[in-house]
């Protein structure tokens, strides 16, 4: 069954260093999320994507997030300069028809700011 | 401003049927139920959606209620590995986002 799969799995860096956080989505798929979820709290939406720009991104996806897709395979999150706040799970997730569609969401890539 | 409510935890026992609550009195017309879960630490994983008729896949049956204000996700035959905290999410069209709430912790005994 195809799968969304990400990298790292973990991740730990010190506050301020640029963080890249990679997701291959299913290949057949046009559109493009990044969702985070802080230890015990909701998951949370950050970003979505589709056409090669953002669709829609939340209050928490500020100046210091951007996405690209580098090329047809990869979808990544650049966090510029990291804060302890940003400790997470980030989630990548695909779909084939949008939000109508189900997303599927690959295994998380967690981050640990230190 | 949550559009659904549901109980923040319920136990089921092993083989018997799970039953899901999830209130979404203000639901609009155009606006789908969705269900996800989340095992563990693991990404959400989609289970199942409707409008109004009710739906039945291979992991789990959506019943919604002929007013549309509640919804019930059962799942047939409860196993240990269904132990999960599951979502129940409106979603108004399209161009909605999934928005995840505290969601239902479901534990599964033996």
């Amino acid at each position: 069954e195809p799968e969304v799969t990400q990298t790292p799995s973990h991740q730990v860096t010190q506050m301020g260093q640029e963080v890249i956080l990679r997701c291959v989505p299913i290949s057949n798929h046009l559109y493009f999320y990044w969702y985070r979820q802080i230890l015990g709290q909701k998951v949370e939406f950050l970003v979505s994507f589709y056409n090669n720009e953002i669709s829609e991104k939340s209050e928490i996806f500020d100046d210091q997030f951007s996405v690209e897709r580098p090329d047809g395979s990869n979808f990544t999150l650049k966090i510029r300069s990291t804060k302890l706040e940003d400790s997470a799970m980030y989630f990548c997730a695909s779909s084939e028809k949008g939000y109508t569609g189900e997303l599927f969401f690959g295994e998380g890539s967690r981050l640990t700011v230190l | 401003d949550a559009k659904t409510t549901q109980p923040t935890s319920m136990d089921c026992a092993e083989g018997r049927a799970a039953n899901l609550p999830c209130n979404h009195s203000t639901i609009s017309g155009n606006e789908y139920v969705y269900w996800y879960r989340q095992i563990h630490s693991q990404g959400p994983q989609y289970i199942i959606h409707g409008l109004k008729n009710n739906e039945t896949n291979e992991m789990a049956s959506l019943i919604i209620t002929e007013d549309r204000k509640s919804s019930t996700l059962i799942l047939p035959h409860a196993t240990l590995r269904d132990t999960a905290v599951y979502y129940c999410i409106v979603r108004v069209d399209e161009w909605d986002k999934l928005s995840f709430g505290a969601g239902t912790t479901v534990t599964v005994r033996a």
